[in-house]
């Protein structure tokens, strides 16, 4: 069965340090892969999405960097947060063929960044 | 940018009540889903509406898009304290390979 798994669960970091937040998914290859942000519970801001290895989309300009370096990893990293970064921080992956006619985006359980 | 507004933020109601929540557009989608949040976890998918004018029922859920594929609403009948959470609308983005997401109404059923 497919499954996601996203570290670390919570993170407390001072405003200018770096910022590594890793993502893998489980029984399924070549997925389409995301990185959302929400502030407390409210919508869901996407940040990037890859479609396949190396491949990035920025949806909002800021000081977060996503990679892709192997099929199923994607990370989210920054080399100084800044207080405005702090959200919950949600990796996901569309299941099926990767239409959204068919498929849904699977949620991993989310990494909640509290940056003082 | 493709926007998805939420209406009401905030619904706080009592158990046995209905409810109606609205997510509208200025855009066309080929597809808008209804994910559901609990505190501290991921969305969770509770449809997809695809074609306009469909109505799709989940037991006291009840999901329609707009005959114009702009709009869509939940009703719940019945209201339960187990259907407390955030509810989101989502819309897929004209490149086909993101979903954008309203802000979402937030539920809270009172026993």
């Amino acid at each position: 069965s497919q499954t996601i798994h996203q570290w670390p669960a919570t993170l407390v970091q001072p405003v200018g340090s770096p910022l590594s937040l890793e993502c893998t998914v489980e029984g399924t290859s070549n997925p389409n892969l995301y990185w959302y942000r929400q502030a407390a519970g409210r919508g869901l801001q996407l940040l990037f999405y890859s479609v396949g290895i190396g491949q990035i989309s920025s949806e909002v300009p800021q000081n977060l960097s996503a990679s892709r370096p192997q099929d199923r990893q994607f990370i989210l990293s920054s080399k100084k947060l800044l207080l405005s970064d702090s959200g919950f921080y949600l990796c996901a992956w569309i299941t099926g063929s990767g239409s959204f006619l068919t498929g849904e985006l699977f949620f991993g359980e989310g990494s909640r960044l509290t940056v003082l | 940018t493709q926007l998805l507004e939420q209406s009401p933020q905030f619904l706080s109601i009592q158990e046995g009540e209905n409810l109606t929540v609205y997510c509208n557009s200025s855009s066309v989608f080929s597809s808008l889903q209804w994910y559901r949040q609990e505190p501290g976890e991921g969305p969770v998918l509770l449809v997809t509406v695809v074609t306009g004018g469909e109505v799709k029922k989940l037991k006291r859920l009840t999901f329609q898009f707009g005959d114009a594929r702009k709009d869509s609403s939940l009703h719940i009948t019945a209201a339960q304290p187990g259907d407390t959470g955030l509810y989101l609308c989502a819309g897929e983005q004209r490149s086909g390979y993101a979903l954008n997401f309203g802000k979402g109404t937030s539920l809270l059923v009172t026993p």
